[in-house]
């Protein structure tokens, strides 16, 4: 079992519309839970980030996370054509030889059409 | 005002060639990563310095060489370029270990 999966997409909405972005993984030691995104030949750029289940609110977007199901979500209220990049889910763990490590899932390429 | 700055942008170089990329960042940071994200966007960790000390060595050939002249560079040697190097490399910083990661805008590596 790969250690974090996210659907590549691509994923394709209407400006307006509300996107859930979803990620899971398998290692208990992550945790801490970020989005990345990326916008095309740009480098990543932290979005959003937190270490404790529950939700995590920054204006349109809304970080989820479900430790118990090892589950991360990120949802985008009110799309627009700006949102459109690729969302890369990331974690990391709290302590080791290897802190500062990032885990990345493969990115979910999202498309949001005026 | 550039944080992370890496230079080239693009690298276009024949199979069998020595190359590398520089990567500098003025933001003060005490930690620096190079990453490789390949043709399917996946992102993976290479090298990661901190104080110009190895701390993290993924299974990278050891084709790859990481040099760290002092805390505000990071290059990235590479010989005997094979056609699989082609990717677009990042390089990245952050304070210190586990603190946030800042990206550069990435070298793209074309091995032909």
């Amino acid at each position: 079992q790969k250690e974090v999966e996210q659907d590549p997409g691509p994923l394709s909405v209407p400006e307006g519309a509300i996107v859930s972005l979803n990620c899971t993984y398998s290692n208990s030691a992550f945790q801490y839970f970020m989005w990345y995104r990326q916008y095309s030949r740009k480098g990543p750029e932290l979005l959003m980030y937190t270490y404790s289940s529950g939700n995590k609110e920054d204006g349109r977007f809304t970080a989820q996370v479900d430790k118990s199901s090892k589950y991360i979500s990120l949802f985008i209220r009110d799309s627009q054509p700006s949102d459109s990049a690729t969302y890369l889910c990331a974690f990391r763990r709290n302590r080791g030889s290897t802190l500062g490590r990032l885990y990345f899932g493969r990115g979910t390429q999202l498309t949001v059409w005026p | 005002d550039t944080a992370v700055s890496q230079t080239p942008k693009y690298l276009v170089t024949q199979m069998g060639n020595d190359k590398s990329i520089k990567c500098e960042q003025n933001l003060g940071h005490d930690t620096m990563y190079w990453y490789k994200q390949d043709s399917k966007k996946f992102l993976k960790i290479m090298f990661s310095y901190n104080n110009k000390e190895l701390i993290i060595n993924e299974t990278v050939p050891n084709r790859f060489s990481p040099k760290s002249p002092d805390k505000a560079h990071l290059n990235l040697h590479i010989n005997s370029l094979e056609l699989g190097d082609s990717a677009v490399y990042f390089c990245a910083s952050s304070v210190e270990r586990g603190d946030t990661q800042y990206f550069g805008p990435g070298t793209r590596l074309t091995v032909l």
